[in-house]
């Protein structure tokens, strides 16, 4: 079964608008990580929080973490066409090895 | 620094054939992952290898899956005999691990199979 569940499945905005896409999970968490799929450059590492962060900025990126509520959102400001693509968000378990579960993805359109 | 490589970009078989692939982690990442990708869905984790050990196989069909990382470095993944259903990019990633901390995972390009 999946540990994360990303919603919108799909989000098309204009160019300049802001982007939310939200995960939820199931079980505790070591950390969280997001990537972006695109055919360009494959799958790459976007930005990752640890268990006992709230939020965590990178460039355009804004990640948040309610342990509480065992979710997460990615906010991107000022989206340019070249955001385009699959963000998936990705967990990692406290018990075990580092082996990260992620979600069926959001695909994000933007449009010029 | 180079990043995961992994060959054949492409392979088309048909099904009860069998196919490997091949990667070669990011030098120093000790820890590597290969991941199977069906369209439209998230990566799910094959198995993961600490240097040249397996670290978690539980989600390998070992019945027709295998992989080895015989020295600690690179890789291959195999399947034998294909079905229809193993359609797929099979993805390979690998991490720097310090301390007991993992870190983010680096992905090669990606393997798209096709079996027909």
């Amino acid at each position: 079964s999946q540990q994360g569940e990303e919603d919108p499945q799909a989000l098309s905005i204009q160019e300049g608008e802001n982007a939310t896409m939200n995960c939820s999970y199931k079980t505790s968490i070591n950390n969280l990580q997001w990537y972006r799929q695109n055919s360009g450059r494959g799958l790459v590492h976007l930005i990752l929080i640890r268990s006992n962060e709230r939020e965590k900025h990178s460039g355009r990126l804004r990640v948040t973490l309610d342990t509480s509520k065992k979710s997460s959102s990615l906010l991107i400001t000022a989206s340019r066409a070249a955001d385009t693509a699959s963000y998936f968000c990705a967990t990692s378990l406290i018990q075990g090895a580092q082996k990260l579960v992620f979600g069926q993805g959001t695909r994000l359109t933007i449009n010029p | 620094e180079a990043g995961v490589a992994q060959s054949p970009r492409y392979k088309i078989i048909e099904k009860r054939q069998s196919v490997a692939f091949w990667c070669n982690p990011i030098s120093g990442h000790a820890t590597l992952y290969w991941y199977q990708q069906i369209l439209g869905q998230g990566p799910k984790l094959l198995i993961q290898f600490q240097n040249n050990g397996v670290v978690d196989d539980s989600q390998l069909p070992k019945d027709r899956f295998s992989a080895e990382r015989l020295k600690g470095v690179d890789s291959t993944l195999k399947i034998q005999p294909a079905k229809l259903e193993d359609s797929a990019v099979y993805l390979c990633a690998s991490s720097y691990t310090s301390g007991g901390f993992y870190n983010e995972q680096f992905f090669g390009p990606g393997t798209r199979l096709t079996v027909l």
